[in-house]
């Protein structure tokens, strides 16, 4: 059963504009992590945030994590083309195996 | 990219087929995994190592196995292939377990007919 849950399924903006993307899961955690998939490629680790933080920056990524709703959001501000990518969040649940949502399908239009 | 190759990139085989898939690492990291990725379930997990000749099953392990007998290689075999195996196969290797992110291979697109 899928631990995170991406929100939401498809998102597309103008360059330029932020795109936020939600995730959500159901048992506690140590840490959460966020990856890209471009087209036909292998996923790419974005940013981890464990547990006791509540946010974290990386260039124009900017992730929050609120523990009490068990949610968490990736931010990217000022979007390009480039950005255009699947985005999954993945979680250990506790546990020691990462369990990856179904992800955020971005279209960044120019 | 992390020294990470698959191989195949792309096979066709037919149903009742055994098939093995190849993931090989130059990083020396401990664990590997091997994941599917198809439409509406996103990555799900199927086998993992920890250490040489030691794995553990995943989430949707049946029909497949593993076998791991130098750091750098894990393999993964599915002993007759069932045209539900057709999926894109991407294997995965970290310094540890759970706590620290994952690298990704180009992925495997296995298609059973």
């Amino acid at each position: 059963s899928q631990q995170g849950e991406e929100d939401p399924q498809a998102l597309s903006i103008q360059e330029g504009e932020n795109a936020t993307m939600n995730c959500s899961y159901k048992t506690s955690i140590n840490n959460l992590q966020w990856y890209r998939q471009n087209s036909g490629r292998g996923l790419v680790h974005l940013i981890l945030i464990r547990s006791n933080e509540r946010e974290k920056h990386s260039g124009r990524l900017r992730v929050t994590l609120d523990t009490s709703k068990k949610s968490s959001s990736l931010l990217i501000t000022a979007s390009r083309a480039a950005d255009t990518a699947s985005y999954f969040c993945a979680t250990d649940g506790g546990s020691e195996k990462l369990v990856f949502g179904k992800g955020t399908k971005l279209t960044v239009n120019p | 990219d992390a020294g990470i190759t698959q191989s195949p990139r792309h096979k066709v085989t037919e149903t009742g087929t055994p098939v093995t898939l190849r993931c090989h690492q130059t990083e020396n990291h401990r664990y590997m995994y091997w994941y599917r990725q198809d439409p509406g379930h996103g990555l799900r997990l199927i086998h993992y190592s920890y250490g040489v000749k030691d794995t553990d099953k995943g989430e949707v392990s049946d029909g497949y196995s593993v076998s791991r007998s130098k750091t750098e290689d894990f393999l993964l075999t599915l002993e007759s292939a069932t045209s539900s195996q057709t999926s894109v196969y991407f294997c995965a290797i970290s310094e540890a377990i759970g706590v620290k992110e994952q690298y990704f291979g180009p992925g495997t697109r296995l298609t059973v007919t």
